[in-house]
């Protein structure tokens, strides 16, 4: 069945440092591929997707493209800042269907 | 316009009573989806609405999990017998629907605690 993989947390990193959090996938079709976020106190938001390969979604400064040869879609952010510590999720849906997440990703930048 | 809605946003209950949680999706949103996020993880999968009809309960534990959607937009989620495993946070989704819009829109969820 389709799963997600993602790097485990907790990261740590410097405000303006560079993130990267890893996501893999297994799947039997053509799935989209989603990140969401989950600021402190709040539900889930999205926060880019992609829907076929080689495409690159982009949002707030984050960007992850679509790699099907190495079916990844990890999540980057060349200079962080404190207001994104957040746990991470990655996910991937096929059609209509239910959305798999995968374990999320603490991240907490520090000034 | 207004987001997916869920209430309420915190249960308390013992174990063996009746729950039932709501979740009011996007208007006009066919698709509905609920999912169940216990401490540390990713949410995970119970039961998908397209219309009023589940296309597709997979993810329910156990039958004392049940839900409904009898006009096509609010949603109930009903668990009988509760126990404390049933603990988590339970978030509701919903979605246009149509072909290629699988972007899923979340509620803030209910918090559910079984003491």
């Amino acid at each position: 069945g389709n799963s997600v993989t993602q790097m485990e947390g907790p990261v740590t990193l410097s405000e303006e440092a560079f993130l990267t959090i890893n996501c893999t996938y297994t799947a039997t079709g053509y799935p989209s591929l989603f990140w969401y976020v989950q600021y402190p106190g709040e539900g889930l938001q999205l926060l880019l997707k992609a829907t076929k390969a080689d495409d690159k979604g982009s949002n707030k400064g984050f960007e992850a493209t679509y790699r099907k040869e190495t079916t990844s879609f990890h999540l980057e952010k060349g200079s962080v800042q404190v207001s994104d510590s957040a746990v991470y999720f990655c996910a991937l849906s096929e059609g209509n269907n239910d959305m798999r997440f995968g374990a999320g990703t603490r991240l907490t930048v520090k000034p | 316009g207004a987001g997916v809605s869920q209430t309420p946003s915190n249960k308390v209950t013992e174990k063996g009573k009746y729950v039932e949680l709501r979740c009011d999706p996007i208007s006009g949103h066919t698709a509905l989806y609920w999912y169940r996020q216990s401490l540390g993880q990713g949410p995970e999968f119970l039961i998908y609405f397209q219309g009023t009809g589940a296309a597709d309960d997979s993810g329910l534990p156990n039958d004392r999990f049940f839900a409904v959607r009898p006009e096509g937009s609010v949603s109930t989620l009903k668990i009988q017998r509760t126990e404390r495993g049933d603990s988590a946070v339970y978030l509701c989704a919903s979605s246009p629907g149509s072909p290629n819009q699988e972007t899923q829109y979340f509620g803030p969820g209910t918090r559910l605690l079984v003491l």
